[in-house]
């Protein structure tokens, strides 16, 4: 258990529709990544936050937005959902941003568009 | 230039038998860590092992060592005594320290199979 924990695990849904994917990091950890997985690109960065503030964007659409909470949970929205953003989504937690900084995953939530 | 190249996209290995997973990459930053994650079937990342580019040793955590060669960019996983558990998706990553340090780059991935 890499005490990361993400919400829901399963997501189906529909095109058009908007979803929220939660995440709680490590305890103590202030920095959150959220990882796109498909079968056609891999494992893509979207975005990350440290300590509430936005500190990096990746290959994130417009359509895609997320924020960090005070208490350092993340949440993930998509909206105007496609079929094509049917993935794997993962979060990760590590304490700082650090090169050496190991990234710890959370079990990922696995959405459908259906 | 892919910052990460896994060229092996499948691996067999015996049961008990070591296996070595491909792994190079690309940087011109000094400062970067090399991380390679597991994946089982059920989906979540497994952080296995990690190599820092001052390391002067090769790291090791159990089973796992990183064959860590600098000159040619290379860090290749070293899985010794193999186990039926250990077949998976295997993953190598860098974050460069100065100039993407809020990224981690993927490769491609190798799935390994282990044979009993």
């Amino acid at each position: 258990d890499s005490g990361v924990t993400q919400t829901p695990k399963h997501l189906i849904t529909a095109t058009g529709q908007r979803v929220t994917l939660r995440c709680s990091p490590r305890s103590g950890d202030l920095s959150v990544y959220w990882y796109q997985q498909s079968l056609d690109q891999g494992l893509q960065f979207l975005i990350q936050y440290y300590n509430g503030e936005e500190r990096a964007k990746g290959n994130i659409l417009e359509r895609f937005s997320a924020q960090q909470f005070p208490d350092l949970h993340s949440e993930l929205n998509l909206s105007s959902l496609e079929l094509g953003d049917s993935a794997l989504y993962f979060c990760a937690s590590s304490f700082t941003e650090g090169a050496n900084e190991k990234l710890f995953f959370g079990s990922g939530t696995q959405l459908s568009v259906l | 230039a892919q910052k990460i190249t896994q060229t092996q996209p499948g691996m067999f290995v015996q049961e008990k038998e070591a296996v070595t997973l491909d792994c190079t990459y690309d940087t011109s930053d000094p400062s970067y860590g090399l991380f390679w994650y597991k994946q089982p079937s059920s989906g979540e990342m497994i952080f296995l092992i990690y190599q820092g580019s001052y390391d002067q040793q090769n790291a090791t955590e159990g089973r796992y060592s990183l064959n860590f060669q600098k000159a040619r960019k290379s860090a290749n996983l070293v899985i010794s005594a193999s186990q039926l558990g250990d077949s998976a998706m295997y993953f190598c990553a860098m974050r460069e320290g100065q100039t993407g340090a809020n990224n981690l780059f993927f490769g491609t991935g190798t799935r390994l199979t282990v044979i009993p």
